[in-house]
């Protein structure tokens, strides 16, 4: 199992571009999740989705959207990038049920220019 | 909304002293999960403590789960080298998602 991949690994954007970060999963999780991570401030909830068809939004989800069209994949667009974007954002799977464990991929490190 | 703090927020430990972190949510928590994250990398989940009072043990790392359920502690006795790294609470919602809030971390340097 390859587990949580997560595409590109580094990406930079000028302020006002658009782009969609990759997560794919192999764990046939149900629960799949965004987070980004910020000096001093943890791991931030960006969106959720509990099954394919259905997501909803985190602790701080403007300027993102997502959509779940297969068990599998949970892509996130940044629809028009701002330097407040600048971060990292790490993928995370789990199963729905016990243990409630988060499987997280590698991380993608965005800069907004 | 809820948060979670975290302190210290950095710690610099000789290798063979102990080390703690604290966590303290503002509400009520349904569980609480530890997490460790190296430097560069992703975040690898420690354990869950569900129960009030709970106690775990993984070889030198202890967690505790506070009576109330608003606070928990994990405590690595006689550090290495190995246990680098940034060390994250979470706490957890009894929501279906089971939403977890994130500490801040506490960053662990440990030297030889």
């Amino acid at each position: 199992n390859a587990g949580v991949t997560q595409t590109p690994k580094f990406q930079v954007l000028k302020t006002g571009q658009s782009m969609t970060l990759q997560c794919a999963q192999d764990m046939n999780h149900e629960y799949m999740s965004w987070y980004r991570q910020d000096p001093g401030m943890g791991l931030r909830l960006i969106h959720y989705s509990v099954g394919a068809g259905i997501t909803d939004q985190g602790e701080v989800p403007n300027g993102y959207n997502v959509s779940r069209s297969t068990t599998e994949d949970f892509p996130l667009r940044l629809l028009s990038a701002a330097p407040s974007q600048t971060s990292v954002y790490f993928c995370a799977s789990k199963t729905s049920g016990a243990p409630y464990e988060q499987y997280f991929g590698p991380g993608t490190r965005l800069t907004v220019t | 909304g809820q948060q979670v703090m975290q302190i210290p927020q950095y710690q610099h430990v000789q290798e063979g002293e102990d080390f703690t972190t604290y966590c303290n949510s503002s509400t009520t928590l349904s569980n609480i999960q530890w997490y460790k994250q190296r430097p560069g990398g992703h975040p690898v989940f420690l354990i869950q403590l569900v129960k009030s009072g709970e106690v775990k043990k993984q070889k030198r790392l202890t967690f505790q789960f506070g009576e109330a359920k608003k606070n928990s502690s994990l405590h690595i006795t006689a550090t290495q080298t190995t246990d680098v790294g940034t060390y994250f609470c979470a706490g957890g919602m009894n929501t279906g998602f089971q939403k977890l809030v994130f500490g801040t971390g506490t960053r662990l340097l440990v030297s030889p």
